[in-house]
């Protein structure tokens, strides 16, 4: 059974700073996504690794995959209160073609 | 511009009362859906599989006599929360697979549905 963890579940980080966002998973793929959730709304799409070594970056963000780690990484870069929300990764399964998602982390930027 | 609507956004409906909520493809044919719930500060759950012309396939510990999901055209999945009950009280997600662009399938989400049984 596919399973995925996201840490840390909360991140309360001062703006200007750095931090990494990790996504462990238990079985193989090489299909990650990365999404942002604000309150009270649905999911917006960040980021589709689909390889080995794939690396994707848009404004403070980047994404990475390590498929053989089953890990990937989201990087923040100088933070602004604008990134506060709620991150999720979810992997897709390789035979189903279900997405499982992780736990999520509620980012939280402050000045 | 969306790919998938979700309806409706918000309902308050009374214990023991029936609902539907409907996804709908815009762009694509949905030969497969997916149901997904969230409860408050949690992360989202898969609930169901919808597949269009046959049965879903629920996902362990989700009752199919509660959760009724049906898929009778290539474009509209509905998911009625039987005799909902105040647990019953979530946001619900759907999400459509796409296959195509040289992969297996990319996911879409709708809007979702915020259900509070009161």
């Amino acid at each position: 059974e596919l399973k995925v963890e996201q840490n840390p579940l909360f991140l309360s980080m001062q703006e200007g700073k750095n931090y990494t966002i990790y996504c462990n998973y238990s079985t193989t793929s090489d299909r990650l996504y990365w999404y942002r959730q604000d309150p009270g709304k649905s999911l917006e799409s960040l980021f589709v690794l689909l390889s080995n070594g794939a690396v994707k970056q848009e404004g403070r963000l980047m994404a990475s995959l390590d498929t053989k780690a089953r890990l990937s990484t989201l990087h923040i870069t100088a933070a602004v209160h604008d990134l506060s929300a709620t991150y999720f990764c979810a992997v897709q399964s390789y035979n189903t073609d279900k997405l499982i998602f992780g736990t999520g982390t509620r980012l939280q930027v402050f000045p | 511009g969306a790919v998938v609507s979700q309806h409706p956004s918000w309902v308050i409906c009374k214990s023991g009362t029936s609902v539907k909520i409907e996804c709908r493809s815009l762009d694509f044919q949905a030969t497969t859906m997916f149901w997904y719930r969230q409860f408050p500060k949690q992360s989202l759950m898969l609930m169901a599989t919808s597949n269009e012309g046959s049965k879903a396939t629920y996902e362990q510990g989700v009752e199919k006599d509660k959760f009724l999901i049906n898929h009778a055209s290539l474009t509209l999945s509905t998911l009625t929360v039987t005799s909902a009950h105040p647990e019953d009280s979530s946001f619900y997600i759907c999400s459509l697979l796409v296959a195509h662009r040289g992969y297996t399938g990319e996911l879409f989400f709708g809007e979702g549905s915020r259900l509070t049984v009161l």
